[in-house]
């Protein structure tokens, strides 16, 4: 089974502060995604990445930065964390195989509280 | 963008009846998954080809064509209470993936 860590598990920040979420996986998948997930809103993609050194915006970029030093690790950075951005934030890797539909491993999830 | 609408929003069942939960989405495609979610917990997906039975659960299949895909859950199971999202590609070659709001399925004994 596929593995994904997110760290923290749950973070409250000030508005204003830097926030960076975490996330490690440990299969070699290429695709690594960000989600945030709201009442509501069900999940939105925020960033996603192909591999190592690549960032794409997904939805809802604005006030978000990802970044991808590795195959393994995949960050989400809050430069100047807003209450509106309080959500859950979900982390999931996955790959194509045979060119046929992938399917995405997911973390447990960060709560993040942004006061 | 695409849009992934999912019916019943919410669905209550005695343990051991059926149901079908519904997706349309506004492009067509076969690139269309079902995930499962426990309360608090994280998602799992439950199907990775339409028409086969998905792993992890084997009372359950999906059925997708053209803009419209179900997923039926047999034989439910307390355990089977959750939310249930579909999830569309746009294509073949791309990444981004958008989900549907879910429907929350309550199974009581």
């Amino acid at each position: 089974e596929a593995a994904v860590t997110q760290s923290p598990r749950n973070k409250v920040a000030v508005t204003g502060g830097k926030v960076t979420l975490s996330c490690n996986q440990t299969n070699n998948h290429n695709n690594m995604y960000w989600y945030r997930q709201d009442t509501g809103h069900g999940l939105r993609l925020i960033h996603y990445s192909y591999g190592a050194g690549s960032t794409e915006k997904g939805d809802i970029p604005d006030g978000y930065k990802a970044s991808r030093p590795s195959q393994e690790n995949f960050s989400l950075i809050l430069e100047l964390a807003t209450p509106s951005q309080t959500s859950v934030y979900f982390c999931a890797s996955g790959d194509d195989w045979g060119g046929s539909w992938e399917t995405l491993y997911f973390g447990s999830g960060t709560r993040l509280t942004v006061l | 963008g695409q849009q992934v609408q999912q019916s019943p929003a919410s669905l209550v069942l005695q343990e051991g009846e059926n149901a079908e939960l519904q997706c349309s989405f506004s492009i067509s495609t076969n690139q269309v998954q079902w995930f499962y979610q426990r309360p608090g917990g994280r998602l799992i997906g439950l199907s990775y080809i339409p028409g086969m039975k998905p792993t992890g659960k084997q009372t359950s299949s999906t059925v997708t064509k053209g803009r419209h895909s179900s997923l039926t859950i047999s034989s439910s199971q307390t355990t089977d209470s959750g939310t249930y999202f579909c999830v569309l590609r746009a294509g073949a070659n791309t990444g981004k993936l958008t989900f549907g709001h879910g429907t929350i399925l309550r199974v009581h004994p």
